[in-house]
């Protein structure tokens, strides 16, 4: 079973604070993403990556960056926290389609800025 | 880029229903449709998908339907049980850089009653 951890499942931070969210992968999958997930607006692409040091902006990448060192690892950066960040952040990895493109999810990270 | 319309957002239906959850497309480029079913708490799992040269495809008591021309798709659940409550998300995904890259629709709250 492909499994997705990430490495907290509650976090509550003071704004300004810097936050790192960690995802690790053990599939050897080449994508790997960020989801925001709020309440009535379903699940929002933050960042993605194909590849190692590689990554693509999403669609509400404001406030957030990341870093993809290791082919299993992907991070999730906000350089100085804020209210409007608290959410569920879900990581999900990939393989590239040869008849697959389904995602695999973490658990979550309930992330609580006050 | 894509725009993932998802209706009703909250469905309930006596045990032994069929339930309906619609969704719309903008992009004509989308070519792989995937459903996935989120139980309270846990994380999003995929339950069926469909590609853009498909028009149907099922799976005991679960139906996917594709209407590409008119950029729409359905996920369709017979005999509807209490297991099946949950928070269903359906999403188009175009292919960029060899992967598929999903947009989600906002999800659909069906509560089976017993």
């Amino acid at each position: 079973d492909v499994k997705v951890t990430q490495s907290s499942r509650y976090l509550v931070k003071r704004t300004g604070e810097k936050v790192f969210l960690e995802c690790v992968q053990d599939m050897d999958h080449e994508n790997m993403f960020w989801y925001r997930q709020d309440p009535g607006l379903g699940l929002r692409l933050i960042y993605f990556s194909y590849d190692v040091k590689m990554k693509e902006k999403g669609d509400i990448p404001e406030g957030y960056s990341v870093s993809r060192e290791k082919k299993e690892r992907f991070s999730l950066i906000l350089e100085s926290a804020s209210t409007n960040q608290t959410s569920m952040y879900l990581c999900a990895s990939s393989s590239p389609p040869a008849g697959a493109g389904e995602l695999f999810f973490g658990e979550g990270s309930r992330l609580t800025v006050l | 880029g894509e725009n993932v319309e998802q209706h009703p957002s909250t469905l309930s239906v006596q045990e032994g229903d069929s339930a309906v959850i619609k969704c719309t497309y903008s992009d004509s480029a989308s070519n792989y449709f995937p459903w996935y079913k989120q139980e309270l708490g846990k994380r999003p799992q995929l339950i069926i998908d469909i590609r853009s040269n498909v028009g149907e495809k099922k799976d005991q008591r679960i139906a996917v339907t594709l209407n590409k021309t008119a950029k729409h798709f359905s996920l369709h659940i017979t005999e509807t049980q209490p297991e099946d409550s949950a928070v269903y998300f359906c999403a188009a995904s175009i292919t960029s850089g060899g992967s598929y890259i999903p947009t989600f629709g906002r999800g659909t709250s069906l509560i089976v009653h017993p």
